[in-house]
């Protein structure tokens, strides 16, 4: 099976901060790896599919990138609203789906 | 509008049944795949079982292999979870999600879950 390695498992950063998070993969999935966001007490949301391509109606400073087994996710202006878990997903080895341990981004 | 209404939830003892509903609205259902995933209470995410539109191509995750089945039943637009023998691990809140589209690729739209909890 499929590990994904999410780091750091939490930070926290100012509004404004630029912030990164990463997700390995134990071998290579190309770019199937997505991103979800999950706000306390809510179902998890789709923000990002196929690495780098953004869901409609995702603000712009979201953004993904990589492929084969590492890949980051970056908010380029920490928001209030951006407190969340953050959880990459991967698909290739179907037909079973592998999600990250999960990110924790709280405002400092 | 999506809608994806989970049902059946519930307290249960160890080693007991219990069958998960998910009533789906807003979209042709027999086109998409469909999910559940769970998370323990204060944990993360947890990928447990999909099926594709046509029930073609059906995945476990390994902590549930054996003892859940995933079904469909598109006349109804609806998705199912069988659990059996079910374990005080199983305990979580189990969502159930829309794919992109026929096959098993990513979760597009989820539903609010349903608690299920095993305790003696």
């Amino acid at each position: 099976d499929i590990q994904m390695t999410q780091s750091p498992s939490s930070l926290s950063a100012s509004v404004g901060d630029r912030v990164t998070i990463t997700c390995q993969a134990s071998q290579d999935i190309s770019n199937y790896l997505n991103w979800y966001q999950q706000k306390p007490g809510k179902a998890p949301k789709l923000l990002i599919y196929d690495a780098s391509n953004l869901e409609t109606g995702v603000p712009s400073r979201f953004s993904g990138s990589g492929s084969g087994t590492d890949f980051t996710f970056t908010i380029s202006s920490l928001q209030p609203e951006d407190i969340a878990t953050y959880y990459c997903q991967q698909y290739d080895n179907l037909p079973r789906l592998t999600f990250g341990g999960g990110t924790k981004v709280e405002i400092k | 509008e999506v809608q994806l209404v989970e049902s059946g939830g519930g307290l249960v003892q160890p080693g007991r049944s219990l069958r998960l509903s998910c009533a789906a609205s807003g979209f042709t259902f027999d086109d998409y795949a469909m999910h559940w995933v769970r998370q323990a209470p204060g944990k993360g995410l947890e990928w447990v079982s999909g099926i594709s539109w046509n029930s073609g191509s059906i995945g476990y995750a390994d902590s549930v292999k054996g003892r859940f089945t995933i079904s469909r039943d598109n006349a109804k637009n609806s998705l199912y979870l069988q659990m059996n023998s079910l374990r005080a691990e199983d305990t979580a809140l189990y969502y159930c999600a829309k794919d992109r589209g026929r096959f098993l690729e990513w979760l597009e739209y989820w539903g609010q879950g349903t608690l299920v909890t095993v305790s003696s």
